[in-house]
């Protein structure tokens, strides 16, 4: 695709819900990171992946957050039992991988009530 | 722990001026460093990447690298209202991956 395709885009969840959120990288790109920003805050990293293997998952703040990527592409964050502080915009980045010029989709915006 | 500083901002520049935007960092292992703009609502988007001491120039932008101070800048200049934006600085700490540092980003107000 053209760019770094995020559904949904906003996403209301009621405290306890699980929720999955889908990241559709640019074709060819074999690197894919999840990052979670908090309103007025930078990017944190939280999970990355080079094809289907994910190399590091140091970011994930608890067990209850769960990235996979089967196939080498497409790519899903859980979240599961959702809290009100996991409310922030969760953004997607691929890059070719043989550099660590990121390319970032637009985001899902969770809000967790 | 490794951090990444930025002022808040707001930065308040008229049209035309030069917008000088700083950021220090605390790893002295870090590799590469990048600017992102990120307009309100949208996602962070690269404008500027620098992995040398000394500064490079890409149209109005120049990143300007000075290890020994861990401090990197960047400078917009002839600023347009179009500038206005959060200006995120990235590091790197682990090699060839994108797994970034962000400050909190500098908040830029272009006023015409």
């Amino acid at each position: 695709g053209a760019g770094v395709s995020q559904s949904p885009r906003y996403k209301v969840a009621k405290r306890g819900q699980d929720v999955a959120l889908r990241c559709d990288p640019i074709s060819g790109h074999v690197s894919l990171f999840w990052y979670q920003q908090a309103l007025g805050q930078g990017p944190e990293f939280l999970t990355y992946f080079q094809n289907e293997a994910q190399l590091d998952k140091s970011g994930l703040p608890s067990d209850r957050f769960f990235a996979e990527r089967p196939e080498g592409s497409v790519s899903t964050l859980k979240i599961q039992r959702t809290q009100q502080e996991d409310s922030a915009v969760y953004l997607c980045a691929s890059s070719s991988g043989r550099n660590e010029k990121l390319f970032f989709g637009s985001g899902t915006q969770l809000s967790v009530l | 722990q490794k951090e990444v500083e930025q002022n808040s901002g707001p930065l308040s520049v008229p049209e035309g001026a030069i917008a000088s935007l700083n950021c220090t960092y605390s790893d002295r292992g870090s590799q590469s460093f990048f600017w992102y703009r990120q307009y309100s609502g949208k996602s962070p988007e690269l404008i500027m990447f620098i992995y040398s001491n000394g500064d490079k120039e890409d149209g109005r932008f120049t990143a300007q690298l000075n290890k020994a101070s861990q401090y990197v800048s960047l400078l917009i200049r002839d600023s347009q209202p179009s500038d206005s934006a959060t200006y995120l600085c990235a590091v790197n700490y682990s090699g060839n991956t994108g797994k970034l540092i962000f400050g909190q980003g500098t908040t830029l107000q272009v006023k015409p």
